[in-house]
């Protein structure tokens, strides 16, 4: 496609319940993202792919969450037992190697 | 740990009126220094910058880098209600991907 997407756009939860958010890269990108962004606060890096390379997961904040990304592109991001704390948007971003990064529209999600 | 700090952290101006928003920067090894505009959710890419002194400008925007004081300026001129936005600064290192983001600056501009 012509940018990143991520689904869903909007997830509303309960504390407890895994949720899965996906992202598809721009066509081409051999790098993806995931970073959060909580009320109020800046963008928070979560967890780097690039290529075949292993993941850099040393953004994530715990144990819970994990990211996957099948067949070099499109890739999710797994919370296991939500809390409300997550709450949050999540955001996708991939680029062509180390170049500059571009954003999808991100999903934000809801922890009740 | 790399550091992002954005000022002011909201502005509200009037159509037409210039802004300047700043955005200092504690990192190692610094490679480069984006600016982001978000509108909704997805930031869009305004400007990378990776040497001091050398103004990006597209349109009404530009941006400068000084090294030296470890900053960088966002300027907008004749602004418009559609530039109302949250801006964000980010650092990346030489020595790695990431992106370090500031809070932003939110930028209000009425008619």
């Amino acid at each position: 496609g012509a940018g990143v997407s991520q689904s869903p756009s909007n997830k509303v939860t309960e504390k407890g319940k895994d949720v899965e958010l996906r992202c598809d890269p721009i066509s081409g990108h051999t790098a993806l993202y995931w970073y959060r962004q909580s009320l109020g606060q800046g963008l928070e890096f979560l967890i780097y792919f690039q290529g075949n390379s292993a993941p850099d997961k040393s953004g994530l904040p715990s144990d819970r969450f994990s990211a996957e990304r099948t067949g070099g592109s499109v890739s999710t991001l797994t919370i296991q037992r939500t809390q409300q704390e997550d709450s949050a948007v999540y955001l996708c971003a991939s680029s062509y190697g180390l170049e500059t990064q571009y954003f999808g529209p991100g999903t934000r999600l809801l922890v009740l | 740990e790399d550091k992002v700090v954005q000022s002011p952290l909201s502005l509200v101006v009037h159509e037409g009126d210039t802004v300047t928003l700043n955005c200092s920067y504690e990192v190692t090894n610094f490679r480069s220094l984006l600016w982001y505009k978000q509108e909704k959710k997805a930031p869009t890419f305004l400007f990378m910058l990776t040497s001091s002194g050398i103004e990006k400008k597209s349109g009404r925007l530009s941006s400068i880098l000084d090294k030296k004081e470890l900053s960088s300026i966002l300027n907008i001129t004749a602004t418009q209600t559609g530039d109302s936005a949250i801006y964000l600064c980010a650092v990346e290192r030489g020595s790695n991907y990431k992106l370090t983001f500031g809070k932003g600056t939110l930028l209000t501009v009425n008619p």
